[in-house]
């Protein structure tokens, strides 16, 4: 059983490239999200899901979008990258259950470098 | 909105020393749900331990402990005899009841055991 899998690990990209972020799982969970991870800072939530054809923004969605077209795949794009995009990415999934009591799974993270 | 603060940024021990790591949160919610997660240096996310609002009856598990508090809004997290395995970040969050299971992350604590 895999979980959540996040390609590709590694990704330097020059400003203004665009890019996709992948995220699959296998765990048959409805909701996903996405996560950014700079360096002494925590988490932040970029954008979540609760379900196929429903995404929602997070706390920093500005700069990306997401869709959701299957429960398994929840993709990241970048259209237009700027160096302060620069970050660890973490994708996760936690059961169809809207408690607050579920325990997220994540993915391994991608590691971007805009420059 | 809910917030979490993890005031120490890295704390090092020498191998065998306790080490408490703490957090206070923010919640105007009365049902909501507080992890601690685990990064290790090869960057995945590990689960740790999770308590609901109603459960403040601390825990111990193996060389973990956990002493949640409402009155003060603390959820401390203590490692006794550290071994230099504990050596990551430790993060905690916070869930809320009815808010898709997005989590809000503390900035971490960087746990760096000392052999």
């Amino acid at each position: 059983n895999a979980g959540v899998t996040q390609t590709p690990k590694f990704r330097i990209l020059k400003i203004g490239q665009s890019m996709t972020l992948q995220c699959t799982q296998d765990m048959n969970h409805n909701y996903m999200y996405w996560y950014r991870q700079d360096p002494g800072m925590g988490l932040k939530l970029i954008y979540y899901s609760v379900g196929a054809g429903i995404t929602d923004k997070g706390e920093v969605p500005n700069g990306y979008n997401v869709s959701r077209s299957t429960t398994e795949d929840f993709p990241l794009r970048l259209e237009l990258a700027a160096p302060s995009q620069t970050s660890v990415y973490f994708c996760a999934c936690s059961p169809t259950d809207n408690s607050g009591a579920n325990v997220l799974t994540f993915g391994a993270g991608s590691r971007l470098t805009v420059l | 909105a809910q917030k979490v603060t993890q005031a120490q940024t890295e704390i090092s021990v020498v191998e065998k020393e306790d080490v408490t790591l703490d957090c206070v949160y923010e919640t105007r919610d009365t049902t909501y749900y507080l992890f601690w997660y685990k990064q290790p240096p090869s960057g995945e996310l590990v689960f740790l331990i999770r308590r609901n609002s109603f459960d403040e009856q601390n825990e111990i598990s193996g060389r973990y402990s956990w002493n949640f508090q409402k009155s003060t809004s603390s959820f401390n997290f203590t490692i006794t005899a550290s071994q230099v395995v504990d050596s990551a970040v430790y993060f905690c969050a916070l869930s809320e009841a009815g808010g898709n299971n997005r989590l809000a992350f503390g900035k971490g604590n960087q746990v760096v055991v000392i052999p």
